[in-house]
């Protein structure tokens, strides 16, 4: 079974600090890592991706980390919200690959940022 | 656009009733599946449909059917509940197959007692 491990499983942190989050993938065919959040009671919601043609990619305070001969990416947010707690999902498919662009994901990490 | 849509939000059955899960999407997205998420396991995929008429099976396909009739429609259905199926099943569809960006249902929380 491909697997996406992701870790920490829970993570606090203070306001005005910086949440990381870490996930490794096995298969060395998927292309496409996406990073999802999920608020309570909501369903997921695109957050951030990234293909393996770069090592970072930000969107304002959210940048993933690449590091393809790992086999590892990361969520960093910087500057975290209290609004930034959710839970945070990562996942990984081949973007060309018939079911194999279904998307793998990780079993979640729960943020909690503290005001 | 309503996006993606699910009913009901709630349910609950006894072992071994049957019932459908429904989504809808009304932005004409060719791919469309369905997870369920259970405490520290993630989402996992049940069945997925690339386009009408087309279905396959995910990780966890056991006791569950689907069909997609239409592009808009792709109801999940339970067979013979069982308690190992309480969970909370999201729906979600994709502009293109491979799925790249996924939009998500709000989800539909079932309890088999």
């Amino acid at each position: 079974q491909q697997q996406v491990k992701q870790s920490p499983q829970s993570l606090i942190v203070q306001k005005g600090g910086i949440s990381i989050i870490n996930c490794a993938y096995e298969n060395t065919a998927f292309d496409y890592f996406p990073w999802y959040q999920q608020f309570p009671g909501k369903g997921p919601a695109l957050l951030i991706a990234i293909r393996p043609d770069v090592s970072e990619k930000k969107e304002g305070r959210f940048t993933i980390s690449f590091n393809k001969s790992a086999k590892q990416f990361s969520l960093h947010i910087m500057d975290s919200q209290p609004g930034d707690s959710a839970t945070y999902f990562c996942a990984a498919s081949r973007e060309y690959g018939g079911s194999q662009g279904n998307l793998i994901f990780g079993k979640g990490t729960k943020l909690s940022v503290k005001p | 656009n309503a996006g993606v849509t699910q009913t009901p939000k709630f349910q609950v059955l006894k072992t071994g009733q049957s019932m459908t899960l429904q989504c809808a999407q009304d932005m004409n997205h060719e791919y469309m599946s369905w997870y369920r998420q259970d405490p520290g396991m993630g989402l996992r995929l049940i069945h997925y449909s690339v386009g009408a008429g087309i279905t396959d099976q995910g990780e966890v396909p056991n006791g569950y059917n689907v069909s997609r009739s239409t592009t808009e429609d792709f109801p999940l259905r339970l067979l013979s509940a069982a308690p190992s199926q309480t969970s909370v099943y999201f729906c979600a569809s994709s502009y293109r197959n491979p799925p790249g960006e996924q939009f998500f249902g709000p989800g539909t929380r079932l309890t088999v007692l």
